[in-house]
């Protein structure tokens, strides 16, 4: 069964430091997303991306977080200067056009900011 | 605002014993509610798909329902590797998901 594959599968960096979360989406899929999970709280949405470019942010998506799709299949979330409430799980998602079959989601990255 | 509220929190069942997961929701044109699975560190997995009120939907034990506020996960006859923690999401005229704070879910041998 397709899935999505995140790399690393945690990592650990100093508070101000820059972070690239890679995942590689399921190929035939056109949307994909990035979430967010602090321990013990909801999954909240970051950002989707269709067509190259960002098609919905949150309020959390400031500009300290930028996302790129570098080639045909990968795609990654930047963290800039990060903080130490940065720190969470980030799981990266792709859908197919309709969505109907929901999201399928990645096993995550966990984030500790030290 | 769109909302998703799960209860109970937590549920502890013996084995064989079924039970009702609760997710009521408010959302400006609702496009969907969706059923996840959550192991503890890993990402949600994909269950059910539930777009109008009065729809089901089944697989082995579980079983979804949707009516016009809140959605249903009924578990019939759970075993152990049901465990898990159940998350509901909805999805409104956007395209991301709002996510309740699920449900964890320990069925007792």
């Amino acid at each position: 069964e397709p899935e999505v594959t995140q790399t690393p599968s945690h990592q650990v960096t100093q508070m101000g430091q820059e972070v690239i979360l890679r995942c590689v989406p399921i190929s035939n899929h056109l949307y994909f997303y990035w979430y967010r999970q602090i321990l013990g709280q909801k999954v909240e949405f970051l950002v989707s991306f269709y067509n190259n470019e960002i098609s919905e942010k949150s309020e959390i998506f400031d500009d300290q977080f930028s996302v790129e799709r570098p080639d045909g299949s990968n795609f990654t979330l930047k963290i800039r200067s990060t903080k130490l409430e940065d720190s969470a799980m980030y799981f990266c998602a792709s859908s197919d056009r309709t969505g109907a079959d929901g999201y399928t989601f990645g096993s995550g990255t966990r984030l500790t900011v030290v | 605002e769109d909302q998703v509220t799960q209860s109970p929190e937590a549920l502890r069942l013996q084995e064989g014993e079924s039970s009702s997961l609760n997710c009521s929701y408010t959302v400006s044109g609702l496009r969907g509610l969706f059923w996840y699975r959550q192991d503890p560190g890993k990402g949600p997995e994909f269950l059910f798909t539930l777009y109008s009120a009065g729809e089901e939907k089944e697989k082995e034990r579980l079983k979804a329902t949707l009516t016009k506020k809140e959605s249903f996960l009924h578990i019939t006859a759970p075993k152990p590797e049901d465990s898990a923690t159940y998350l509901c999401a909805v999805r409104g005229t956007g395209n991301q998901f709002y996510f309740g704070t699920g449900t964890s879910l320990t069925v007792i041998p």
